[in-house]
């Protein structure tokens, strides 16, 4: 089956290690975005790629930073520099970047200790 | 993009129809309106999206007004498996906001028994 497929489910790092959070669509999307979602709020865009080896900063990429070498995965790194880390990580994918129809992820729990 | 406002929770009946509203007064002529629903801990869900005509697919109806200030989202008979936070964004492929989704808070839908 077609999807996109998020791992680890739940990760606990201890303050000031970088994590890398995977995400990989066999959906052959071009477009793959990362958002976070902190209890009770709603979704924040932290960084967006419309096509591979470009992306581009979402709203709240301080502290982020992804790459995107191929068409199917699109990693995330939560980086030392990144305050308040402990969130939920949603990945998602389009058909094209300007579609409003996204596919999402089951999500990454990140607890930072 | 426009600015959407939704209540914070309703309630339904199982079996009932459920009519989830959403106003957004500053939408543009070429925005339109996406929904999406996220159960508890698990990634966000598209439902439906429409520009003028009311539109419907096997999860739900949208009821776009005429002037395109609101809209409804119609479940026609919920389920319990419904219960979920329900989002309403309006989005505008060729704007600045290209490729980006902006989630607010949602309205929480709990369906009864």
């Amino acid at each position: 089956d077609g999807g996109i497929t998020q791992s680890p489910k739940y990760l606990f790092r201890k303050e000031g290690q970088n994590v890398t959070l995977s995400c990989e669509q066999n959906l052959n999307h071009d477009a793959m975005y990362w958002y976070r979602q902190d209890p009770g709020q709603g979704l924040r865009l932290i960084y967006y790629s419309q096509i591979v080896n470009d992306f581009q900063k979402g709203d709240i990429a301080e502290g982020y930073s992804v790459s995107r070498e191929k068409k199917e995965s699109f990693p995330l790194t939560v980086t030392s520099a990144q305050k308040n880390p402990t969130a939920f990580y949603l990945c998602a994918s389009s058909i094209r970047g300007y579609t409003g129809e996204l596919f999402f992820g089951e999500g990454s729990r990140l607890t930072v200790l | 993009d426009a600015k959407t406002t939704q209540p914070t929770s309703m309630d339904c009946a199982e079996g009932r129809a459920a009519n989830l509203p959403c106003n957004h007064s500053t939408i543009s002529g070429n925005e339109y309106v996406y929904w999406y629903r996220q159960i508890h801990s698990q990634g966000p869900q598209y439902i439906i999206h429409g520009l003028k005509n009311n539109e419907t697919n096997e999860m739900a109806s949208l009821i776009i007004t005429e002037d395109r200030k609101s809209s409804t989202l119609i479940l026609p008979h919920a389920t319990l498996r419904d219960t979920a936070v329900y989002y309403c964004i309006g989005y505008n492929a060729g704007g600045t906001s290209y490729g980006k989704l902006t989630f607010g808070q949602g309205t929480i839908l709990t369906v009864h028994p």
